[in-house]
C-alpha cells in the first residue's frame, strides 16, 4: 500500500542523547515535512524538504537537524541541544509546490520521551 | 503572518446532534483551506479542503465552506455519530501569487465527544 511509514511508534531518550526519527514515503512526493504536536498547540512546523539534497528550516529548528539524501526518505535527528523534545512528532509528504490545493499527507506519528 | 484561529473545545454531543466547529483565518495571497481528523494516538488524515472562494468541501457527511468575505471554512455536520469522536484541526496552506509554498499551518485543535 502506498504511505507514509514512521519508526519506530515509541522511543525514549536518555538526557544529552541524539535521537533519529525514521521517515518513509512511497507516494513519488517531492516535499516532505516534520511537525511537532504538544497538547493544546496544535502542530508546528521543525524542517521541510521540497526536493532532494535540500531543506528549509521551519518555525521550531532548533534543536533538530535533517537530510534528504533520497527523494522517498527524510530522517529528523533530535540533537541534545533540543531541551523540552517530549512531543508527538508527525512526518508528511506532498506532490509539492505549485499544485494548486497541494494536500498534505502524514504519517502515523512517533511519540518521543526523554527519561 | 499568516494563523488560523479555531473554537476552543472540548466539545461534547449527543448523536445524531448537529455539529459546528468554527474556524477563521488571516492570510496574504490565495490559500487553500483543510480539515484534518485525528483519531486517539493516530497521525492526521485529510477530512475535506477548498482551494477557492466559494468553494465547499465534504466528505463522510462534513461540509466546509470557504468565506472570503468572512476569513472563516467552518465545519459542520448535519447528524454525529459516536465514531466520529476526534480531534479536528483547521488548516491554510500558504500560497504565493501562481503557486503553493505547501507548508501548513494548523489551528490549535478542537476534541470532539460524541456520546451514545
Amino acid at each position: 500500500d502506498g504511505g507514509i511509514t514512521q519508526s519506530p511508534k515509541y522511543l525514549f531518550r536518555k538526557e544529552g542523547q541524539n535521537v533519529t526519527l525514521s521517515c518513509e514515503q512511497n507516494l513519488n512526493h517531492d516535499a516532505m515535512y516534520w511537525y511537532r504536536q504538544d497538547p493544546g498547540q496544535g502542530l508546528r512546523l521543525i524542517y521541510y524538504s521540497q526536493i532532494v539534497n535540500d531543506f528549509q528550516k521551519g518555525d521550531i529548528a532548533e534543536g533538530y537537524s535533517v537530510s534528504r539524501e533520497k527523494k522517498e526518505s527524510f530522517p529528523l535527528t533530535v540533537t541534545s541541544a533540543q531541551k523540552n523534545p517530549t512531543a508527538f512528532y508527525l512526518c508528511a509528504s506532498s506532490i509539492g509546490p505549485g499544485t494548486p490545493g497541494n494536500t498534505i499527507y502524514f504519517g502515523e506519528g512517533s511519540w518521543l520521551t526523554v527519561v | 503572518g499568516n494563523s488560523v484561529t479555531q473554537m476552543e473545545g472540548p466539545v461534547t454531543l449527543s448523536e445524531e446532534a448537529f455539529l459546528t466547529i468554527n474556524c477563521t483565518y488571516t492570510a496574504t495571497g490565495y490559500p487553500s483551506l483543510f480539515w484534518y481528523v485525528q483519531y486517539p494516538g493516530e497521525g492526521l488524515q485529510l477530512l475535506l479542503k477548498a482551494t477557492k472562494a466559494d468553494d465547499k468541501g465534504s466528505n463522510k457527511g462534513f461540509e466546509a465552506t470557504y468565506r472570503k468575505e468572512t476569513t472563516s471554512f467552518h465545519l459542520e455536520k448535519g447528524s454525529v455519530q459516536v465514531s466520529d469522536s476526534a480531534v479536528y484541526f483547521c488548516a491554510l496552506s500558504e500560497t504565493n501569487y501562481g503557486g503553493s509554498q505547501g507548508n501548513l499551518i494548523f489551528g490549535k485543535g478542537t476534541k470532539l465527544s460524541v456520546k451514545p
